[in-house]
């Protein structure tokens, strides 16, 4: 069965970079079927897409947040990295990383989502 | 707003079935898979529907998906006080080469 679980700092300071890890068991992120996608949802709030990798490395991000992101994957520890910069406190959200076998594609396995804050 | 246009909330009778509207456009439905989500209070949102009308393995048949040009529907029959969630569809747009969701229908069971 495969296992998602996101870590990272769970308080950023605003203007600083947020940074999150992927961990995936159950199965390998190099498999040429999937893209692992970042969604993020603000308490309350909806869920949004920040962006997906393919496991060769190609990259495809929220044009709204594209200037700001990166997203990357490291195939030897079977992880897939978010990095947010310039954050603000309005972007005070939870972070889930998420499986998709195609951009359109439905997101089949999610992580449980970690609680990031952002604030001084 | 969100590209996709959800009510905001629904509400049914237990057993009573109940359906959530997806409005989007040409950029995205109507020429793109749809998914949905059911995420219940304090959980990871949970796929429900794939590729507008597909059920994954252990989604019972009660919830069910179709699309009609620019629209999909969500349904959910028979319903039970353990699908009081929020419901969120999803696709791809081709025009903001973007995952979009929707803005979330909370269902309610009276």
């Amino acid at each position: 069965q495969l296992h998602l679980q996101e870590s990272g700092p769970g308080l950023v300071k605003p203007s600083e970079t947020l940074s999150l890890t992927c961990t995936v068991s159950g199965g390998s992120i190099s498999s040429s079927t999937y893209y692992w996608g970042w969604v993020r949802q603000p308490p309350g709030k909806g869920l949004e897409w920040i962006g997906s990798i393919y496991y060769s490395g190609n990259t495809y991000y929220n044009p709204s947040l594209k200037s700001r992101v990166t997203i990357s994957v490291d195939t030897s520890n079977n992880q897939f990295s978010l990095n947010l910069s310039s954050v603000t406190a309005a972007e005070t959200a939870v972070f889930y990383c998420a499986r998709h076998s195609g951009l359109g594609r439905g997101f089949d396995y999610w992580g449980q989502g970690t609680l990031v804050t952002v604030s001084s | 707003q969100s590209v996709l246009t959800q009510p905001p909330s629904v509400s049914a009778a237990p057993r009573q079935k109940v359906t959530i509207s997806c409005s989007g456009s040409t950029s995205n439905i109507e020429n793109n898979y749809v998914s949905w989500y059911q995420q219940l209070p304090g959980t990871a949102p949970k796929l429900l529907i794939y590729d507008n009308n597909k059920r994954p393995s252990g989604i019972p048949s009660r919830f069910s998906g179709s699309k009609s040009g620019t629209s999909a529907t969500l349904g959910i029959t028979g319903l039970q006080t353990g699908d009081e969630a929020d419901y969120y569809c999803a696709t791809w747009d081709n025009s903001l080469s973007a995952v979009v969701f929707g803005g979330g229908t909370k269902l309610t069971i009276l």
